[in-house]
């Protein structure tokens, strides 16, 4: 069964500093696809970043990027230049591709972002 | 954009009682799913739901537990006699065909607001 792990429960950062999100995961697959998802107050879980596993280039979108290391099965996001709206419950997810369909979630990060 | 939205967003019922969790997809999308998370816990996959049935299905969704797309844009989740356990906030999501298809390449979910639901 999969497993995915988020080991820090609360977060916070200065606005416009850089912060670290930590996600490691266990699976016997070898193809899969992870995800970084953000809830904010609003409650509609957004999807942020997405890797496949058998990419070795790590995936980046605009100030999300993420540092996918596949042997350690880690998994971390980074949010640069952190602003306000950033602050919310990110979690990390783990889907195998074909077969099952569902999503394996954390138990999530909430990161506040202080002005 | 469009968007999947989940009605209410906070019910409070008595513990007996059924309750039905309302959503409505996005228009083109064909596969439909429930997660929860109880409070302080992870968001757990519930079931999956795929031309008029269930694709899959979680060890949690047992037979209190049922779906249905009622009208071709509505898509619930019934449980029949909620107990403590089942407060928790219920997600609805779509995908317009099956996450991670090795033909379709990757096809994102798109998740609901949330239903937050309270058993007393």
């Amino acid at each position: 069964a999969q497993t995915v792990t988020q080991s820090q429960p609360e977060m916070s950062v200065q606005e416009a500093e850089t912060v670290t999100l930590s996600c490691t995961y266990d699976t016997s697959e070898s193809n899969y696809y992870l995800f970084w998802y953000k809830q904010p107050p609003s409650r509609q879980m957004i999807l942020v970043i997405r890797q496949e596993a058998y990419k070795q280039q790590n995936a980046t979108e605009n100030r999300f990027s993420v540092n996918f290391q596949k042997a350690a099965k880690s998994f971390s996001l980074k949010i640069s230049d952190s602003q306000l709206g950033d602050t919310a419950m990110y979690f990390c997810a783990f889907h195998t591709q074909g077969g099952s369909e569902k999503l394996v979630f954390g138990k999530g990060t909430k990161l506040t972002v202080n002005p | 954009e469009p968007e999947v939205t989940q009605t209410p967003s906070h019910q409070v019922t008595q513990m007996g009682q059924e309750v039905i969790l309302r959503c409505v997809p996005i228009s083109n999308h064909l596969y439909f799913y429930w997660y929860r998370q109880i409070l302080g816990q992870k968001v757990e996959f519930l079931v999956s739901f795929y031309n008029n049935e269930i694709s899959e299905k979680s060890e949690i969704f047992d037979d209190q537990f049922s779906v249905e797309r009622p009208d071709g844009s509505n898509f619930t989740l019934k449980i029949r006699s909620t107990k403590l356990e089942d407060s928790a906030m219920y997600f609805c999501a779509s995908s317009e065909a099956l996450r991670g298809d090795p033909l379709m390449g990757y096809t994102e979910a798109f998740f609901g607001q949330g239903t937050r639901l309270t058993v007393v």
